[in-house]
């Protein structure tokens, strides 16, 4: 089955910093990858995704990245605000395979500091 | 609110007991997943429904776990006898369909003493 690894496990930015956050995945078959923030307490909620046709998705200050032969993906989030402080998830999944449930990372905790 | 609902928000329950909960999909969303989240981990997969058929089992959902989705909208996941370790948050997801996203519900804490 899809092993996901995420790193840092906590990233610590200053506000107005960039950060960027680190997946890779271990099944060539996989084809989606979506990135959800959770804050404490709250349920996980998509934030952006990227399919395997694409290396690169963007969205206001929250881009994606794709390396399909690496297989890896990052999240980056430019121009740091407070309100970014919370656990993010990567996942991947092959939808076109028999396994329909996404498989997540650890989770990495972004710290936005003042 | 048309989001993922579930119900209880918290349970406490002895270690032996059974107990149920229930998740309401967004109404449109044929297809039901189920995670389980332990805290400092990502969600963990343990089964999906598409309609009421239950396409897909995780090996975590051991035989004292079963969900049913009767008429393909609302769906419950049973423990039994529960453990000890069985304490997680249990997080309910719809989506539209095998390729689009998966909207969370706010989960179920289950604390098992």
């Amino acid at each position: 089955g899809e092993n996901v690894e995420q790193h840092p496990s906590t990233l610590s930015v200053q506000e107005g910093d960039s950060a960027v956050i680190k997946c890779t995945y271990s099944d060539s078959a996989s084809n989606y990858f979506p990135w959800y923030k959770q804050e404490l307490g709250k349920r996980p909620q998509l934030i952006i995704d990227i399919r395997s046709n694409v290396g690169e998705k963007k969205d206001q200050r929250i881009a994606v990245t794709l390396n399909k032969t690496a297989k890896h993906f990052s999240l980056h989030i430019t121009e740091t605000q407070p309100e970014d402080s919370a656990v993010y998830f990567c996942a991947g999944k092959n939808s076109g395979g028999g396994a329909d449930g996404l498989t997540f990372g650890k989770g990495t905790h972004l710290i936005i500091q003042p | 609110d048309t989001g993922v609902s579930q119900d209880p928000r918290h349970k406490i329950t002895k270690r032996g007991q059974n107990v149920t909960f229930r998740c309401d999909p967004i109404s449109e969303h044929n297809r039901l997943y189920w995670y389980r989240q332990t805290l400092g981990q990502g969600p963990e997969f343990l089964t999906y429904f598409q309609n009421e058929a239950q396409l897909e089992k995780s090996r975590l959902l051991s035989d004292r776990f079963s969900a049913e989705r009767p008429k393909g909208s609302f769906s419950t996941l049973e423990i039994q006898r529960t453990e000890q370790g069985d304490s997680a948050m249990y997080l309910c997801a719809s989506s539209v369909g095998a390729n689009s996203p998966l909207h969370f519900g706010n989960g179920t804490r289950l604390t098992v003493t």
